[in-house]
């Protein structure tokens, strides 16, 4: 069965810090990997998502994402950290361990991130 | 473009009652799916519909159900309100099927007393 799992609740760091958000995945197949981040009181938000290619992808904000096959991983990274990166942060993977052709998404069960002046 | 809308953003209900939540996608995008929100479980799968068909479904009760429009609008139900179907409840849409990233509505918060 398709998971992930983001390994840390919470994430602190000091603005001006470089991050990292942890993401690691299991899939059947080749992964089709996501981020989104979530204000508080909001919907989600899509930065990056990784489907083929490098393996370095950029989104938006200044956020990146780095997939690693042989770790499965995909971890969420940002040089420089701001305070307003304060959020909520989803690692997704879309499920194709069954119907094919489908958008589901699975998530990890999120990591909040809280920068510090 | 405009966004993916839903209504209402809040609602609250009775247990028992039935409830219907509404999702417009954007523009041009066919594919819709829902998914419910709660701090113990997470984030969880409901349904995906496109072009008027359900796709795939999540692990949920029978008590939840929806459906897509022709115009791709969807809209859920759940009824029978249980306390614990307290959740915010997103609903996402995509251009196609598959790989393409999916854009989330602000959500409708659903409290069940």
């Amino acid at each position: 069965a398709q998971s992930v799992a983001q390994p840390e609740d919470q994430v602190n760091v000091a603005e001006g810090n470089p991050l990292t958000v942890k993401c690691t995945y299991s899939v059947s197949g080749n992964p089709y990997l996501f981020w989104y981040v979530q204000y508080p009181n909001r919907g989600l938000q899509f930065l990056l998502k990784y489907i083929t290619g490098d393996n370095l992808v950029k989104g938006s904000y200044g956020f990146e994402a780095e997939f690693n096959k042989s770790q499965t991983s995909f971890h969420l990274k940002k040089p420089s950290a701001l305070v307003s990166d304060s959020a909520l942060y989803f690692c997704a993977v879309r499920d194709n361990g069954g119907t094919s052709n489908t958008g589901k998404l699975i998530f990890g069960q999120g990591t909040t991130l809280q920068v510090k002046p | 473009k405009a966004g993916v809308t839903q209504t209402p953003r809040y609602l609250i209900k009775t247990r028992g009652q039935q409830v219907t939540l509404s999702c417009s996608p954007i523009s041009g995008h066919r594919s819709v799916s829902w998914y419910q929100q709660t701090p113990g479980q997470g984030l969880q799968f409901l349904f995906e519909y496109f072009s008027e068909t359900q796709r795939n479904k999540g692990n949920f009760p029978g008590r939840f159900s929806g459906r897509q429009f022709s115009n791709s609008r969807s809209e859920m139900n759940v009824s029978t309100l249980e306390l614990g179907d307290s959740a915010l409840y997103l609903c996402a849409s995509s251009f196609g099927q598959g790989a393409g990233e999916q854009f989330f509505g602000p959500g409708t918060r659903l409290t069940v007393l």
